[in-house]
């Protein structure tokens, strides 16, 4: 059974830009979080998808926003980059809603760097 | 507002060892807290999951206990091996529905 899969794994890009990072859930799971990790924060939740519908957002500004499809994929998007938004962002999956306490399934990963 | 803290910041043991980490936390209005695992450039591996109404977890050499009116986790580490060496995470989930994470507890486990 694949597990969590996040693309890109690595990527830079320049402040003012914008980036787009996907997350393939395990099959047959419906709930989809993202979660970003900084040296200096640590890891801060950012949103949760369930059924193709935003249950949750923590708090990060506008410029965060993601969506869910209908199979369940997930994408994240961060517009206008600041050097700050550099990060490891991680998606996690799982059967049920986190509200309902289903086990959480990470995947490796997006590392995005500002430059 | 929720804050996690988890001590130590680092831990540095001989193997066979066991090992107790802390995770505490300022509200108790939890529903559950879960304890995680990092390797260096990977994601998180959940080890156990105690829901609110629970004491205590087991899997294997690992036993996570709860006591929410003190706001106190601990993650039991039995007859430590290298293979354990990486960093620890709790998280609770909160009165918003949201997952609170403490910044971890780095394990080194030396042959």
């Amino acid at each position: 059974k694949a597990g969590v899969t996040q693309t890109p794994r690595y990527l830079i890009k320049t402040r003012g830009q914008q980036v787009t990072l996907s997350c393939s859930p395990i099959s047959g799971h419906r709930s989809v979080s993202w979660y970003q990790q900084t040296p200096g924060q640590g890891l801060q939740f950012l949103f949760e998808y369930f059924s193709e519908t935003q249950r949750n957002k923590g708090n990060f500004p506008g410029r965060f926003s993601g969506r869910q499809f209908s199979n369940s994929r997930s994408e994240m998007n961060v517009s206008t980059l600041e050097l700050g938004d550099s990060a490891l962002y991680l998606c996690a999956s799982s059967l049920v809603e986190t509200g309902n306490t289903g086990e959480l399934f990470f995947g490796e990963g997006s590392r995005l760097t500002v430059l | 507002k929720q804050e996690v803290t988890q001590i130590p910041a680092a831990l540095s043991v001989p193997e066979g060892e066991n090992l107790v980490l802390n995770c505490s936390f300022t509200d108790s209005a939890i529903y559950n807290l879960q304890w995680f695992r990092q390797d260096p450039g990977k994601g998180l591996t959940s080890l156990l999951l105690i829901q609110s109404s629970q004491r205590e977890q087991t899997s294997g050499r690992l036993n996570a206990s709860l006591d929410k009116s003190s706001g106190r986790s601990t993650l039991y580490i039995a007859a430590s091996q290298p293979g354990d060496s990486a960093t620890y995470l709790c998280a609770v989930l909160d009165s918003n529905y949201q997952l609170i994470w403490g910044a971890g507890t780095k394990l080194i486990i030396k042959p």
